[in-house]
């Protein structure tokens, strides 16, 4: 499978400032996810991200909140903009093939 | 939307015996179906899948069936050793490359 690679691995922001999230995958890939994962819950999809064109986002996750770029088919942002600290949580890019999806170390966002 | 329900929330076994976790699905589309285990502090690791044309599926200690008529998936893990100690989640989606829905995750405990 692919090597997936996040960026910051965790970070502490201050509520009100916005924070930008890398993921890098080592091979071309069709398709990237972006996941949440708030504290001992489950995965929630944020959105599709898309190649050339703009994410297609989940209910109840808007562009002016998490605007994502995906300028290539290696490499993927998603911000969290204008945080409070009920963003605070785990956040996960997946990449995927024909089924199988992988997912990246993750980004622990805590927010003050 | 699709929507998985997953139980139970949390399961304790003794070592070495069998383990078993449900999954229900709401989408008759859906046609893949993971299995991700995460370990405390770690990214989900996809460990088994199954596709809507098998009935079921074996690797070693872990297998997965599905039942497409009642819509319903598990996963069995036989000879559980402390290893397997972690949060199991399941999923669901349609035709390949698609979005992911998620259960709600089975914390799994082995007692030695």
């Amino acid at each position: 499978s692919a090597v997936i690679s996040q960026k910051p691995s965790r970070d502490i922001c201050q509520r009100g400032t916005s924070l930008t999230i890398q993921c890098q995958v080592d091979s071309q890939v069709t398709m990237m996810f972006w996941y949440r994962q708030q504290p001992g819950q489950s995965l929630t999809l944020i959105a599709t991200a898309n190649q050339g064109s703009e994410a297609t986002y989940e209910s109840g996750f808007v562009i002016d909140k998490f605007p994502i770029s995906r300028p290539n088919l290696t490499f993927s942002t998603l911000t969290v903009s204008n945080m409070s600290p009920e963003d605070s949580s785990i956040y996960l890019c997946s990449v995927g093939g024909d089924y199988e999806q992988y997912f990246g170390p993750g980004t622990r966002l805590t927010v003050t | 939307g699709e929507n998985v329900e997953q139980h139970p929330s949390t399961l304790s076994v003794q070592e070495g015996d069998s383990a078993v976790i449900k999954c229900t699905y709401s989408d008759s589309a859906s046609n893949y179906f993971p299995w991700y285990k995460q370990e405390l502090g770690k990214r989900p690791q996809l460990i088994i899948d199954i596709r809507s044309n098998v009935g079921e599926k074996k690797d070693q200690r872990i297998a997965v069936t599905l039942n497409k008529t009642a819509k319903h998936f598990s996963l069995h893990i036989t000879e559980t050793q402390p290893e397997d100690s972690a949060v199991y989640f399941c999923a669901a989606s349609g035709v390949g490359n698609e979005k992911l829905t998620f259960g709600t995750g089975t914390r799994l405990t082995i007692i030695p």
